[in-house]
């Protein structure tokens, strides 16, 4: 099984900061990885897929970059409503999960 | 507009088995490339994809829970069914059914979800 593993678990930040979470691959998934948003109570929300591509009305403050086994999602500037956890997935094989990384208010 | 939704019982005593029904609108799922998956998430806890059917009845399975596990699709009414067998406690959480459309690649992300549905294992 592909095991992907995200950094930070927890990120306290202020409104305005520029906001990096990496994923890591436990082997090579090409671009095929997508990264979601939850906040409480809600379901996930699908921000980037294929690595870098935008879902459709997701704001351009959010990117994605990386191939292989290293990614990054970046908020360039954080709002009051991107705290939420993020999740990335790989999508090469089976739809394996990352752990979650809680965005909080610093 | 795509839509889905979640029912099925909100509670289950251990070793019963679990029948969840996801019940979708605005697409088809005889469509070239358009899976429906399972997706759990315990309390506080992180997302577990559980499985997926795809337009050609292709079926993936999570591969620790492949044996508790069937997904099932009926065309015509537009729901994908998931059972597991066995229930416990641990499995307490709310499911999710959400939609995927291939694009490129063998997989795809899950681009619409339903609002979930929690479940609770206890006797």
């Amino acid at each position: 099984d592909i095991q992907m593993t995200q950094s930070p678990s927890t990120l306290s930040a202020s409104v305005g900061d520029r906001v990096t979470i990496t994923c890591r691959a436990s082997q090579s998934i090409s671009s095929w990885l997508a990264w979601y948003q939850q906040k409480p109570g809600k379901a996930p929300k699908l921000l980037i897929y294929k690595a870098s591509s935008l879902e459709s009305g997701v704001p351009s403050r959010f990117s994605g970059s990386g191939s292989g086994t290293e990614f990054t999602l970046t908020i360039s500037s954080l709002q009051p409503d991107d705290f939420a956890t993020y999740y990335c997935q790989q999508y090469n094989s089976y739809p394996w999960f990352g752990q979650g990384t809680k965005v909080e208010i610093k | 507009q795509i839509t889905l939704k979640e029912s099925g019982p909100t509670l289950v005593k251990p070793t019963q088995t679990l029948t969840l029904t996801c019940t979708f609108s605005g697409f088809s799922l005889s469509t070239s490339g358009v899976g429906v998956g399972w997706i759990r998430q315990p309390p506080g806890k992180a997302l577990e994809w559980l499985a997926l059917i795809y337009w050609d009845d292709d079926k993936r399975y999570s591969p620790s829970l492949k044996s508790r596990l069937t997904i099932t699709k009926d065309t015509s009414k537009n729901q994908v069914v998931l059972t597991m067998t066995n229930m416990d406690p641990v499995d307490t959480a709310t499911y999710y059914c959400a939609h995927s459309f291939v694009r490129g690649g063998s997989g795809a992300p899950f681009d619409y979800w339903g609002q979930g549905t929690l479940v609770t294992v206890s006797s």
